[in-house]
């Protein structure tokens, strides 16, 4: 069964420092991955997404993530963590033969220290 | 312009009430999206709809019925609320069943 796998429920950092938010994910074919932005009481933002080609894709407010087959895994990474990014982070799997729903991760709380 | 747009974003009602959420995406998609964010912020498909067609029904209570109009309209009917039926509810749309997801702003339902 597919699934999505966030491993680290909350992290803090401080302002300006890097961050890896980590994502592993159970699929049996090729993997339409996601990562999505959820500030406290707003919608979900995508901010980046990975269907196929490069494997380091880039997304909106300095985000990028990696995927890696041979890990199942596709991380998030910014270099320079800003106090605006402290939200809630879910990544998530498209099964796109399943009339193209989503199976989200549990989520990541991202805390920003000044 | 909001692209997928949801009312009422709050709602607050009593147990054994019937409440819609109405949604409306002018993106120009064919498919839609409910998900429900239960109160540990996990969130899980309930309905899709393709074309104004039915295409996936996760296991949801028949309290729950969706209703498409036409394809830019995905409402939610909501029968005999319970308290367990708190929760946020994200709209959503996409343009076929293979391609980027995009979400309302959410309405977050609480029954007391």
């Amino acid at each position: 069964a597919q699934s999505v796998t966030q491993p680290d429920i909350h992290i803090t950092v401080s302002e300006g420092a890097s961050l890896e938010l980590r994502c592993n994910y159970s699929y049996g074919a090729t993997p339409y991955l996601f990562w999505y932005v959820q500030s406290p009481g707003q919608g979900l933002q995508l901010l980046l997404k990975y269907f196929s080609g490069d494997t380091l894709v880039q997304g909106i407010k300095g985000f990028e993530a990696e995927f890696k087959r041979s890990q199942s895994s596709f991380n998030l990474r910014k270099p320079s963590v800003h106090w605006s990014d402290a939200a809630e982070y879910f990544c998530a799997v498209g099964v796109g033969n399943q009339g193209g729903k989503l199976i989200f991760g549990q989520g990541t709380e991202l805390s920003v220290k000044p | 312009d909001t692209a997928v747009s949801q009312t009422p974003k709050y709602l607050v009602t009593q147990m054994g009430n019937d409440k819609s959420i109405k949604c409306e995406q002018n993106l120009g998609h064919d498919t839609m999206y409910w998900y429900k964010q239960d109160s540990k912020k996990f969130l899980k498909i309930m309905f899709s709809y393709n074309n104004k067609e039915l295409i996936i029904n996760e296991t949801v209570p028949n309290r729950f019925s969706p209703k498409s109009p036409d394809k830019a309209h995905l409402n939610l009917h909501i029968n005999s609320l319970e308290l367990g039926d708190s929760a946020v509810y994200f709209c959503a749309s996409s343009q076929g069943t293979g391609n980027t997801i995009y979400f309302g702003e959410g309405s977050w339902l609480t029954v007391v």
